[in-house]
Formats: structure tokens, sequence, C-alpha cells
């Protein structure tokens, strides 16, 4: 499976954008981004999806390489309630769901 | 909400008793997960099922089995637990014709001593 790469963490200001990277080097064409987030003590939380073009929705956007090869996920204003962690995932078209996690960026908001 | 609950949130068993977890979903969506998270990890997939008695293995499904008679419970047992098996659990479901998104239940916290 086409694995991430992804910072440990990253910190933030209140109310300014977050840039956060995410590697997937070996993606495969049929490949799914994924980004999910978990907040403390709760399960992950579906963020964003995409596969080629750029995506947005209220929560955020998605930026995909033009070779797919690296992505980064935008919050446009963070706010206290982003301190999370944050999953890259790739999934394979076709795979049924089966989403593998890694060790995501644990975003740090700072008022 | 996505009408997903797990049960027990909590349990504490002993090495070799048999445990069993369950994730009961409220809307008849075909596709359940059980995932299991360890400190300082992501999720990793054990077990997820597509329909009633249709079931496959995730990433880590050794130790683990999963049964689903009913679309809304599917129940993940540990036939002897270990201590290894020392988890939070979650649940997770897709809804309609596409599991792109995935919705989580709150965990249920396994602790084998």
């Amino acid at each position: 499976d086409a694995k991430t790469t992804q910072p440990n963490s990253m910190e933030s200001n209140e109310e300014e954008p977050v840039h956060l990277p995410c590697n997937h080097s070996t993606i495969s064409g049929t490949d799914y981004i994924h980004w999910y987030r978990q907040l403390p003590s709760q399960g992950p939380e579906y963020v964003i999806h995409g596969l080629t073009s750029n995506v947005n929705n209220r929560m955020a956007s998605l930026a995909i390489a033009e070779d797919r090869k690296s992505s980064t996920l935008i919050l446009h204003r963070a706010t206290l309630r982003d301190a999370a962690v944050y999953y890259c995932i790739l999934e394979r078209g076709g795979s049924q769901g089966n989403l593998i996690f890694g060790k995501g960026t644990k975003l740090s908001v700072k008022p | 909400d996505a009408g997903i609950t797990q049960s027990p949130r909590h349990k504490v068993t002993e090495t070799g008793t048999p445990v069993t977890l369950r994730c009961h979903q409220t809307e008849n969506h075909r596709y359940m997960y059980w995932y299991r998270q360890d400190p300082g990890h992501g999720l990793r997939l054990i077990h997820y099922s597509y329909g009633v008695k249709d079931t496959d293995k995730g990433e880590v499904s050794d130790g683990y089995s999963v049964s689903r008679s009913k679309t809304e419970d599917f129940l993940l047992t540990l036939e002897s637990a270990t201590s290894s098996q020392t988890s939070v659990y979650f649940c997770a479901i897709t809804k309609g014709q596409t599991y792109n998104e995935q919705f989580f239940g709150p965990g249920t916290r396994l602790t084998v001593l």
C-alpha cells in the first residue's frame, strides 16, 4: 500500500491560515487522498478527500500537486477547535474503504 | 451524528478471557469497520463488513473475529484476550454507495491485564 509522510507536529496562530503538507510519492493512479482529523478523546472525523483536482468544502481546501505526489490541507482560518491530529491517508480505488492511517500531524493552535 | 454507538465504552479484563465489543448503527448502512488505535499511532483496520454475513480481514486481523448477523450490528470478538490487545477500538460506517467518508463511533477503551 502506498504510504504518506507528514510532519509530526505543527503550530499555528488563531485566525491565521494553516497549510498541512503530505507527501505520497508512491501514489498510484487510482488512489484517493483523504484527510481526517482526530480531536482529543474522540474518534476521527472526515475532513476532505480528492483524486486529482483541488477540492473545497466548508471545513477546508485540498490542494493536490499536478504529479499527485504531494498534497496540502488548507485551513483558511485556524480556530482553537482545530487543534487536533490530522491524518493524510491514501485509499486505493476499489478497496471498499480500507483506510491506512499513518501517525499524522499534531496541530497546535495558539490564541 | 451518524447514529453509531459502541458498547461497552470501557472494559477491563484478564488475559485469556473472551471479549466481545459491539458496534450498533441506526441507519442501516452497508459498510462497517473495526479499527484499533494504540498510543502514538494512527488507526489500524482489523476487519470490515460489506453486508450481512459478508466480512473481510484488514491490516491487523490476527487474534480477532467478527460477525454481522444483522445490518445494524457488527461484533468484534477477542477469543482469548492478550495484553497486546489493550487498545482503543473504534467502529466506523460509511453512508450510501460511496465509502469515501467514514463516520466513527466514540470508541471502546479495552484493558487486558
